[in-house]
């Protein structure tokens, strides 16, 4: 069964300092990979996608996430965050880009001053 | 972009009774729609999946005939809460995909609908 796991729940990070969600997934077959924002109140936007082909992916908003298969990871990065990045962030896997995907449980990005 | 609307934003009911949430894709036409149940600072769980002409597909667990989902047209789907109850409070969303042209199609998602039931 497909499964994927964010192992912060939260995390908190300087404005200006760099960031690194974790994603995890378990899949059996090449995987359709997604990173989703949610602003609070609001639904979800995608910020990129993999499916196949180079293995760093770069998305809106300056984020960018790299398959890395023999890891089973797929995480989001960004060199230099912004407090309008404060929101929660979800990794998604699914057999294709249309059909029903399957969401980590999120972790929540706090922005210090 | 594609962009997938909700309607309403937000709604609060009696219990008991029902409510109807309206899901359009603006833009393109959505062969499938899904449905998510979102808890406070939870995840989103699949509730259907709604292909357009056909009766929805249920999640294990999701009651069907409490959720009743209709899929009339290409570019409206609608949730249909019966009988709510407190427990059934929470955010509601959307999302639509054109589907089965291509693999890497992607779904698009609404910006849900926040259900209190008192």
């Amino acid at each position: 069964a497909q499964s994927v796991t964010q192992p912060d729940i939260h995390i908190t990070v300087s404005e200006g300092a760099s960031l690194e969600l974790r994603c995890n997934y378990s899949y059996g077959a090449t995987p359709y990979l997604f990173w989703y924002v949610q602003s609070p109140g609001q639904g979800l936007q995608l910020l990129l996608k993999y499916f196949s082909g180079d293995t760093l992916v770069q998305g809106i908003k300056g984020f960018e996430a790299e398959f890395k298969r023999s890891q089973s990871s797929f995480n989001l990065r960004k060199p230099s965050v912004h407090w309008s990045d404060a929101a929660e962030y979800f990794c998604a896997v699914g057999n294709t880009g249309f059909q029903k995907l399957v969401f980590g449980t999120g972790t929540r990005l706090l922005v210090s001053p | 972009g594609a962009v997938v609307s909700q309607h309403p934003s937000r709604v609060i009911c009696k219990s008991g009774t029902s409510v109807k949430i309206e899901c359009r894709s603006l833009d393109f036409q959505a062969t499938t729609m899904f449905w998510y149940r979102q808890f406070p600072k939870q995840s989103l769980m699949l509730m259907a999946t709604s292909n357009e002409g056909s009766k929805a597909t249920y999640e294990q667990g999701v009651e069907k005939d409490k959720f009743l989902i209709n899929h009339a047209s290409l570019t409206l789907s609608t949730l249909t809460v019966t009988s709510a109850h407190p427990e059934d409070s929470s955010f509601y969303i959307c999302s639509a995909s054109s589907g089965f042209r291509s693999s890497t199609d992607t779904q698009y998602f609404g910006p849900g609908t926040r259900l209190t039931v008192l």
